[in-house]
């Protein structure tokens, strides 16, 4: 069945450095890409999506490109802030579907 | 603008007791998604409704029971809680629609412990 692989964490970081989160996926056909983040204490939110190949979905300074020929979709951001700091999911939808698969999450600690 | 909101916030069960979590959308969304969330699983799948008067099973649905109301409110009950259900448990809805994609908006979350 369809699944989502993320990184492990915690990714722990200092303000400003750079960070990737990890994603692969395993899908029967064309699914859409989802990164959701989590604050402490919060429900999940969309962070940024991506329906087809070769789609960049990007939302307040985080991006991600869905790699058909990696089953890709990593998360990246240039310059991370501690307000950044959250858990974050990659999930999936195939098309024409009810349901999004998740990830695991990766918990990020951006430290000052 | 509330979106998606769930009651109770926090409960503390005794194994054997019963609950039923609430939880209502505003936004006109067919869909609607119960979730659990433990510790380095993610989110399970629990139920979902893909529109008034239908439920279906999702990943982990053994313990639960579950009422779409109406279009706005999809309830999720434990008959007799059992310390295995100790989670965050989530709601969801989603317009699902082919123009904007499975997009879900979620709860900020009922925290459930069962002793």
């Amino acid at each position: 069945g369809d699944s989502v692989t993320q990184m492990e964490g915690p990714v722990t970081l200092s303000e400003e450095a750079f960070l990737t989160i990890n994603c692969t996926y395993t899908a029967t056909g064309y699914p859409s890409l989802f990164w959701y983040v989590q604050y402490p204490g919060e429900g999940l939110q969309l962070l940024l999506k991506a329906t087809k190949a070769d789609d960049k979905g990007s939302n307040k300074g985080f991006e991600a490109t869905y790699r058909k020929e990696t089953t890709s979709f990593h998360l990246e951001k240039g310059s991370v802030q501690v307000s950044d700091s959250a858990v974050y999911f990659c999930a999936l939808s195939e098309y024409n579907t009810d349901k999004l698969i998740f990830g695991t999450g990766t918990r990020l600690q951006v430290f000052p | 603008n509330a979106g998606v909101t769930q009651t109770p916030k926090f409960q503390v069960l005794k194994t054997g007791q019963s609950m039923t979590l609430q939880c209502a959308q505003d936004m006109n969304h067919n869909s609607m998604y119960w979730y659990r969330q433990d510790p380095g699983m993610g989110l399970r799948l629990i139920y979902y409704s893909a529109s008034e008067g239908t439920t279906d099973k999702g990943e982990v649905p053994n313990g639960y029971n579950v009422s779409r109301l109406n279009k706005r409110e999809f309830s999720l009950r434990l008959e007799s809680a059992a310390p295995s259900q100790t989670s965050v448990y989530f709601c969801a809805s989603s317009e699902n629609s082919l123009a904007v994609g499975n997009i879900q908006y979620f709860g900020a979350g009922t925290r459930l412990s069962v002793l």
